[in-house]
């Protein structure tokens, strides 16, 4: 079984400022590591997500994210801010045992990032 | 192309009825699941069908059921509704089951127990 904990439940920043949203697994068997933001009264959106390859991945909107495997972790990161990114970003993992998942996706708690002008 | 697609968006129901949501995933895509999304629990994996097979189900009671019709559009029902239903539920769609492909999520359905 595997498990996810975003460690900071809200992130406050200001605007243009750069911003890290943590994220941590843990599972049993290799994962694939997603990226989801969720705008007030919408759906999940995916930003990015790691397969295999370069630990760096770039996603939409500015943001990108590192895989680091000894550490177990895969935190998002943007550079500068916009007052648009106000949103709740949830970290997500699928195990691939096989190469299917069957459409499960277990998701960490959410941060919530408030961009202040 | 149109996205996942939920039906109805807001809904109030009362403790003992029983709710049925739709969902029609994004053209050619086959694999379709749910999930619960509450202020306490978080997003929690309900289930998953493909070719109208449920293959994947989550933690959830008997009261939490599924289906999946040839066209790959999915309903799921909830019945005896208790308080603590009151959710978001999201209904995801994918090409396949394969763990690395994106799954694209609906608006999701508001679903109120009084």
């Amino acid at each position: 079984a595997q498990s996810v904990t975003q460690l900071d439940s809200q992130v406050p920043v200001f605007e243009e400022a750069p911003v890290e949203l943590r994220c941590n697994y843990s599972s049993s068997v290799s994962v694939y590591l997603f990226w989801y933001v969720q705008y007030p009264n919408q759906g999940l959106q995916l930003l990015l997500k790691y397969l295999s390859g370069s630990t760096l991945v770039k996603g939409i909107n500015g943001f990108e994210a590192e895989f680091n495997k000894s550490q177990t972790s895969f935190h998002l990161r943007k550079p500068s801010v916009h007052i648009s990114d106000t949103a709740e970003y949830f970290c997500a993992v699928s195990d691939y045992a096989g190469g299917t998942s069957y459409g499960k996706l277990t998701f960490g708690q959410g941060t919530i990032l408030t961009v202040h002008p | 192309k149109a996205g996942v697609t939920q039906t109805p968006r807001y809904l109030i129901k009362t403790r003992g009825q029983q709710v049925t949501l739709s969902c029609s995933p994004i053209s050619g895509h086959r694999s379709v699941s749910w999930y619960q999304q509450t202020p306490g629990q978080g997003l929690q994996f309900l289930f998953e069908y493909f070719s109208e097979t449920q293959r994947n189900k989550g933690n959830f009671p008997g009261r939490f059921s599924g289906r999946q019709f040839s066209n790959s559009r999915s309903e799921m029902n909830v019945s005896t509704l208790e308080l603590g239903d009151s959710a978001l539920y999201l209904c995801a769609s994918s090409w396949d089951s394969y763990a690395g492909n994106t799954i694209y999520f609906g608006e999701g359905s508001w679903l109120t127990v009084v």
